[in-house]
């Protein structure tokens, strides 16, 4: 069974950072590309960044290019994103999904976690 | 990045209705494009991916068609199961989502 758990969300001040994490299982990690989705409280699904399986393609979303990272550990089966100079607008549950395929061709998610909530306020 | 439009942004029906939501791209994204259900508190779920096809466990009442900027998704008798908020998304060039269509039970 296909199993993505998050982690690393809370509470931080803006111009904070925070990074987060998801554990993947259930499936070969390195043979497909992830992403992570965002989801502000009441509002609808905002795409934020995705990576190729093997890690040598990333992309962003235009509101979060230069601030944010994303990384893989395929030996760790694990999903990262490094969140830099947080906004008051970066409020929201954060989803790790996985594609179809090794390639950001495929971004149709077909898993996705349960999400971690990110909260930037002072 | 590729614009998405939902209409109508909310609905009601009755039980056994036939729902239709369209999303329109703003270029033409060929055939990527997905449809997702996301029920309160819970994360999306994977519909229909590139314009037609059934995600495997997703019952047949659930279709969805089109070419290039519009697209129609289609539950052919809806069931108490069914009210949630709709998403349509393109993965032509990057990702973006449409803002959602929720689904309520007249």
């Amino acid at each position: 069974e296909v199993q993505l758990l998050e982690s690393g969300g809370g509470l931080i001040q803006p111009g904070g950072s925070l990074r987060l994490s998801c554990a993947a299982s259930g499936f070969t990690f390195g043979s497909f590309a992830m992403s992570w989705v965002r989801q502000a409280p009441g509002q609808g699904l905002e795409w934020v960044s995705a990576i190729s399986g093997s890690g040598g393609h990333t992309f962003y979303a235009a509101s979060v290019k230069g601030r944010f990272s994303i990384s893989r550990d395929n030996s760790q089966n694990t999903l990262y994103l490094q969140m830099n100079s947080l906004r008051a607008g970066d409020t929201a549950t954060y989803y790790c999904a996985k594609g179809t395929c090794t390639s950001t061709a495929c971004l149709n998610f077909d898993q996705w976690g349960q999400g971690t909530l990110v909260t930037v306020s002072s | 990045d590729i614009q998405m439009t939902q209409s109508p942004s909310s609905l009601s029906a009755s039980v056994g209705d036939r729902v239709t939501i369209t999303c329109q791209a703003r270029q033409d994204v060929s055939n990527h494009l997905n449809w997702y259900q996301q029920k309160p508190g819970r994360a999306p779920k994977l519909l229909i991916y590139d314009v037609s096809n059934l995600q495997t466990g997703v019952p047949s009442r659930f279709s969805g068609s089109g070419s290039g900027t519009d697209f129609t998704f289609t539950i052919s008798s809806l069931q108490p199961e069914d009210i949630a908020t709709y998403y349509c998304q393109q993965y032509d060039d990057l990702v973006s989502f449409g803002p959602g269509t929720k689904v309520h039970l007249k």
